[in-house]
């Protein structure tokens, strides 16, 4: 079963408007959360994290938003430009494990 | 640092071949991780080592897979015999230290074709 879901695989979005990327889990147990960009014949690199304890967490451009009570996170983009456009996988893990389950990943394509 | 390196970077064999995909971690990293990533599953752990020695198996599909860690620069994820279902990019990972909030770091990948 898939605990961590990103159930939009591709988004298309204007360079300077707004990406938001989504991502549902379904563990409760799950508190801690982190965001992987992928450009094509690469591996994931880490772009963002958050722990449970807050609902948000800002890096420059990217933006983090956990909503607990919903099980819900999502990354914002603002504003989008070209480089952008890669593969983007949420990941969650909790306090009792080392493993991180992942998404299956979002296809984000900045149209310049 | 060169990073985690993969090889070979693309892999097409017959269904009932045995395949072997090879990693070498960062040097430094006691973690090591191997993951497989397909369309309708995602990004998936397979198995992870510490300072060599295999620690969590678990998401290792069948005993048709099997991995090992010689040392602490090389690592081996076999198949065999390989089926065309195993078709996928595999992916190795390092980190420093398990603790979650460690990054790992992931080679380029292995695209398998099994035909």
């Amino acid at each position: 079963d898939q605990q961590v879901k990103q159930n939009s695989p591709s988004l298309s979005v204007q360079e300077g408007r707004i990406s938001i990327l989504n991502c549902d889990y379904t563990n409760s147990m799950f508190d801690y959360f982190l965001w992987y960009k992928k450009y094509p014949a690469e591996g994931p690199t880490f772009l963002i994290s958050i722990s449970s304890i807050k609902d948000k967490n800002e890096d420059g451009r990217f933006t983090v938003f956990l909503n607990k009570s919903a099980k819900h996170l999502s990354l914002h983009i603002v504003p989008s430009q070209p480089g952008d456009s890669a593969v983007y996988f949420c990941a969650a893990s909790s306090n009792t494990g080392n493993q991180f389950y992942f998404g299956t990943g979002t296809s984000l394509t900045v149209i310049p | 640092d060169a990073g985690v390196i993969q090889s070979p970077r693309h892999e097409v064999t017959e269904m009932g071949q045995e395949v072997t995909l090879r990693c070498k971690p960062i040097s430094g990293h006691d973690y090591l991780f191997w993951y497989r990533q397909t369309m309708m599953r995602g990004l998936e752990l397979l198995i992870y080592f510490n300072n060599n020695v295999p620690i969590d198996d678990s998401g290792m599909p069948e005993d048709r897979f099997s991995a090992k860690m010689p040392n602490a620069s090389f690592s081996t994820l076999k198949i065999q015999p390989s089926e065309p279902r195993d078709s996928a990019v595999y992916f190795c990972a390092s980190s420093f230290r398990l603790h979650r909030t460690d990054t790992q770091y992931f080679g380029p990948g292995t695209r398998l074709t099994v035909l």
